[in-house]
């Protein structure tokens, strides 16, 4: 099945600066790959999401990377700020199915 | 538009006592639903999916099951409870393989 590894697990950043996120995936069949924010004690949220025939995909402040050649993804949070601080997930889809990474507890300091 | 409803919001249950869990989307037809179970800080552990009316796929051997009766109706159940079933369950959907996840807004299990 996949296995989707994630990095970091925590990241603090100043209020202002921009936050990454990376995912590596091991299944190549993989081609849908969703990021979700969870804020403490409520249900993932999703923010973005791109597609293996994408290479990059930007929505405001947050941007997705993808590099299907070497089986990672990344996230992208430019200009931080307090309300961006939450737990990131990132998944991708195989056989109906997502598989999430671990999370990162991102931590934007005012 | 589409919504997803998740009930009770909380419970807490007694070791050894039954579970019943009830998800249901409106706004939509055959729908894949799938439950989660996240622990406390933890990540999200996939539990079961169905692509179909009656249709239960199970990803973790456990005390835990799940039905579909309808095609917007999925349930989540167990005989009897463990310690360890305590946690935050989230039940989603998407229209097919490859579209957008969107969780209901979980219901989170206490087991004492």
């Amino acid at each position: 099945g996949e296995n989707v590894e994630q990095h970091p697990s925590t990241l603090s950043v100043q209020e202002g600066d921009s936050a990454v996120i990376k995912c590596t995936y091991s299944d190549s069949a993989s081609n849908y790959f969703p990021w979700y924010k969870q804020e403490l004690g409520k249900r993932p949220q999703l923010i973005i999401d791109i597609r293996s025939n994408v290479g990059e995909k930007k929505d405001q402040r947050i941007a997705v990377t993808l590099n299907k050649t070497a089986k990672h993804f990344s996230l992208h949070i430019t200009e931080t700020q307090p309300e961006d601080s939450a737990v990131y997930f990132c998944a991708a889809s195989s056989d109906y199915k997502l598989s999430f990474g671990a999370g990162t507890t991102v931590t934007v300091r005012a | 538009s589409q919504t997803i409803h998740q009930w009770p919001a909380t419970l807490v249950q007694p070791v050894g006592s039954p579970l019943s869990l009830e998800c249901t989307v409106e706004g939509t037809s055959n729908p894949n639903l799938y439950w989660y179970r996240q622990a406390a800080g933890r990540g999200l552990q996939l539990l079961f999916y169905s692509v179909g009316i009656g249709q239960i796929s199970s990803e973790v051997p456990q005390n835990l099951s799940a039905s579909r009766p309808q095609d917007r109706q999925f349930i989540l159940s167990s005989k009897k409870l463990l310690l360890s079933d305590s946690g935050f369950y989230l039940c989603a959907w998407t229209r097919g393989a490859e579209n957008e996840q969107y969780f209901g807004p979980g219901t989170r299990l206490t087991v004492t």
